[in-house]
């Protein structure tokens, strides 16, 4: 079946520090992948997908590029604000199938 | 543009109690429809998913239930709460399409079962 393995958290940075939310998956055939952003108090709101192998998906000055040969879709970002402080979630689906396979989320604190 | 609500925002309720949460979508017709708990510093888990009215796919055995009245309209119900019920209750909806869809949330219901 499907799975998505997140890096554990908390992870805790300081403003304009580098970043880099590992995201593994399994899956049968070609899935889309995607990176979700959950800011405190809020639902989920999309931050990035991507549906083919070696493209990159970005918004926000975040960026993750699908890599099929390491089965990986990896968050980062080159300078993080306070503001970038959330709970990141990295998803996936497969075609044909309505639903999300969501990773455990990874809670991003980032410091002044 | 599309939209998707979730009422209350809130809510306390003691055991035994009954519940109801009602998510609707506005600017789309025939959405997929999602519910999803997170439990306390928790993933997310999916707990029931509908392709249309009257068609529910329930997930994970549970106290709770889940509704769809109208195209638009998805509610999660349960008769008898329990202590484990409490959580950040998502909707979500989709375009149905022959490629992998894109989920769009609501802002949730934080419900404490008390």
């Amino acid at each position: 079946g499907n799975s998505v393995t997140q890096m554990e958290g908390p992870v805790t940075l300081s403003e304009e520090a580098f970043l880099t939310i590992n995201c593994t998956y399994t899956a049968t055939g070609y899935p889309s992948l995607f990176w979700y952003v959950q800011y405190p108090g809020e639902g989920l709101q999309l931050l990035l997908k991507a549906t083919k192998a070696d493209d990159k998906g970005s918004n926000k000055g975040f960026e993750a590029t699908y890599r099929k040969e390491t089965t990986s879709f990896h968050l980062e970002k080159g300078s993080v604000q306070v503001s970038d402080s959330a709970v990141y979630f990295c998803a996936l689906s497969n075609f044909g199938n309505e639903k999300l396979t969501f990773g455990t989320g990874t809670r991003l604190t980032i410091i002044p | 543009s599309q939209t998707i609500h979730q009422w209350p925002a809130t809510l306390v309720q003691p055991v035994g109690s009954p519940l109801s949460l009602e998510c609707t979508v506005e600017g789309t017709s025939n959405p997929n429809l999602y519910w999803y708990r997170q439990a306390a510093g928790r993933g997310l888990q999916l707990l029931f998913y509908s392709v249309g009215i009257g068609q529910i796919s329930s997930e994970v055995p549970q106290n709770l239930s889940a509704s769809r009245p109208q195209d638009r309209q998805f509610i999660l119900s349960s008769k008898k709460l329990l202590l484990s019920d409490s959580g950040f209750y998502l909707c979500a909806w989709s375009v149905p399409s022959a490629t992998q869809e894109t989920q769009y949330f609501g802002p949730g219901t934080r419900l404490l079962v008390l």
